[in-house]
C-alpha cells in the first residue's frame, strides 16, 4: 500500500546514544516533515523539507538533524539522546502546495532513559 | 509563527449528541485543514478549507471557515463512538498544529 513508512515503531535509548529514525514515502511527494507529539503539547514541527536537497528548521529543531538526499527518504537523526526527547515522532509527506493534505506515518515511540 | 487556539481541550459526550469544536487565530490564514487522530496512529486529513465563509460537509461532519479567515469550526451531528479521537486544526506549508480537542463519545 502506498503511504509513509516509519521505522522503528518502538525504541529505547540510553542518554547520550545516537540513532536515526527512518521515514520513506512512495507517493513522489515534494514536502516532508517531522513532528514530535507530547502530552498537552500537541504536534510540534522539528524539521521540514520542500524537496530533495532542501531542509529547514521548525519550531523545536535543537538536538535533531535531517537530510533529504532523495525525494523518497527523510531520516531524522538524534545526535546525543536526552530524556527530554522521549516522545512519539511522526513523519508526514504532501504534494507541493498549501491545499494538499499531508499523509502521516504511524509513528515511532521513543523512550530515552 | 501563527498561533492556533483550539477549544474545548476535552469533550466527553453521549452517543447521539451534537457538538461543535473551534479553531481560532489572531492572524488571517490562506487555508486551514482539519485532521483526526486515533490512539496509536498518525493524524488523518478530514478536510481543507480555503475560502472565507466556506462550508464543507463530510457525512455527519460540517466544517466552516470564518468570513475573515481567522477561525474555523467543526460540527458533528449525532456523534457516534467511532468519532472518538483527537481533532486537530492546522495551517499549511509547513503544518503548524493547534493542540487539539480530545473527543470521547460514550455509547
Amino acid at each position: 500500500n502506498a503511504g509513509v513508512t516509519q521505522t522503528p515503531k518502538f525504541q529505547v535509548l540510553k542518554t547520550g546514544q545516537s540513532m536515526t529514525l527512518q521515514c520513506a514515502q512512495d507517493m513522489n511527494h515534494e514536502y516532508m516533515s517531522w513532528y514530535r507529539q507530547d502530552p498537552g503539547m500537541g504536534l510540534r514541527l522539528i524539521h521540514y523539507s520542500v524537496g530533495a536537497g532542501i531542509t529547514d528548521q521548525g519550531e523545536v529543531p535543537n538536538g535533531y538533524n535531517v537530510s533529504r538526499s532523495t525525494t523518497e527518504d527523510f531520516p531524522l537523526r538524534l545526535l546525543s539522546a536526552a530524556p527530554s526527547q522521549t516522545s512519539v515522532y511522526f513523519c508526514a509527506s504532501s504534494r507541493a502546495g498549501a491545499n494538499y493534505g499531508y499523509t502521516f506515518g504511524s509513528g515511532t515511540r521513543l523512550t530515552v532513559v | 509563527t501563527q498561533l492556533l487556539e483550539q477549544s474545548p481541550q476535552f469533550l466527553s459526550i453521549q452517543e447521539g449528541e451534537n457538538l461543535t469544536v473551534y479553531c481560532n487565530s489572531s492572524s488571517v490564514f490562506s487555508s486551514l485543514q482539519w485532521y483526526r487522530q486515533e490512539p496509536g496512529e498518525g493524524p488523518v486529513l478530514l478536510v481543507t478549507v480555503v475560502t472565507g465563509g466556506e462550508v464543507k460537509k463530510l457525512k455527519r461532519l460540517t466544517f466552516q471557515f470564518g468570513d475573515a479567515r481567522k477561525d474555523s469550526s467543526l460540527h458533528i451531528t449525532a456523534a457516534q463512538p467511532g468519532d472518538t479521537g483527537l481533532y486537530l486544526c492546522t495551517i499549511t506549508t509547513p503544518l503548524v498544529f493547534g493542540k487539539g480537542t480530545r473527543l470521547s463519545v460514550i455509547a
